[in-house]
């Protein structure tokens, strides 16, 4: 079946510290691969997003490239700011669009 | 307008009540989703509608009536809810066919049944 697998976390890092958030993907045929944030009290957004493999999607200092060797779309920022804090879902999407899979989430907070 | 709406924001119903979730997209996409997202959890798939017909159910309680009047809305009816219906529900919507078709997703109804 298809699945997403993402560490959980929490993960607390201080402010201007690099951020990797990992996930992996099991698929069958070829997905597209989405990061989506939500913050407080509010509904998902979508943070960046790629359609095949070497994809590197990017988006307000986020990164994630598409590694179909590794199974693979990490997160990464290079400085994150306390506006940062929410929680990362990694997301995969088949049949084109109409069917999400989502990962468990990973709950960041950025402490000053 | 890249923006899909939700009323009510917060909605507390008692168990023998009737109640529906509104929502609405002028992105003139023609795929519509309910998502129900329990505390420290990812949304669950509910409901998808393409063209206006209901194309996925998953396996959802019948105290749960989805309805697509027209492209741009989608309802959520809702009668005889447990006290476990409780959750954040979330619309969203996308394009359908061929291409990236990302959901864009809307604030969603935070629901609590008395």
């Amino acid at each position: 079946g298809n699945s997403v697998t993402q560490m959980e976390g929490p993960v607390t890092l201080s402010e201007e510290a690099f951020l990797t958030i990992n996930c992996t993907y099991t698929a069958t045929g070829y997905p597209s691969l989405f990061w989506y944030v939500q913050y407080p009290g509010e509904g998902l957004q979508l943070l960046l997003k790629a359609t095949k493999a070497d994809d590197k999607g990017s988006n307000k200092g986020f990164e994630a490239t598409y590694r179909k060797e590794t199974t693979s779309f990490h997160l990464e920022k290079g400085s994150v700011q306390v506006s940062d804090s929410a929680v990362y879902f990694c997301a995969l999407s088949i049949n084109y669009g109409q069917n999400f899979v989502f990962g468990p989430g990973t709950r960041l907070s950025v402490l000053p | 307008d890249t923006e899909v709406t939700q009323t009510p924001k917060h909605l507390v119903m008692g168990m023998t009540n009737k109640k529906s979730l509104k929502c609405e997209q002028h992105m003139g996409h023609r795929a519509m989703y309910w998502y129900k997202q329990k505390a420290k959890k990812p949304p669950e798939l509910m409901f998808v509608y393409s063209y206006e017909k209901l194309s996925i159910n998953e396996s959802v309680p019948s105290r749960f009536s989805p309805e697509c009047p027209n492209s741009s809305l989608l309802n959520l009816h809702l009668h005889a809810l447990q006290p476990e219906d409780s959750a954040l529900y979330l619309c969203a919507s996308s394009q359908v066919g061929q291409g990236l078709n990302e959901q864009f997703f809307g604030p969603g109804t935070r629901l609590t049944v008395l």
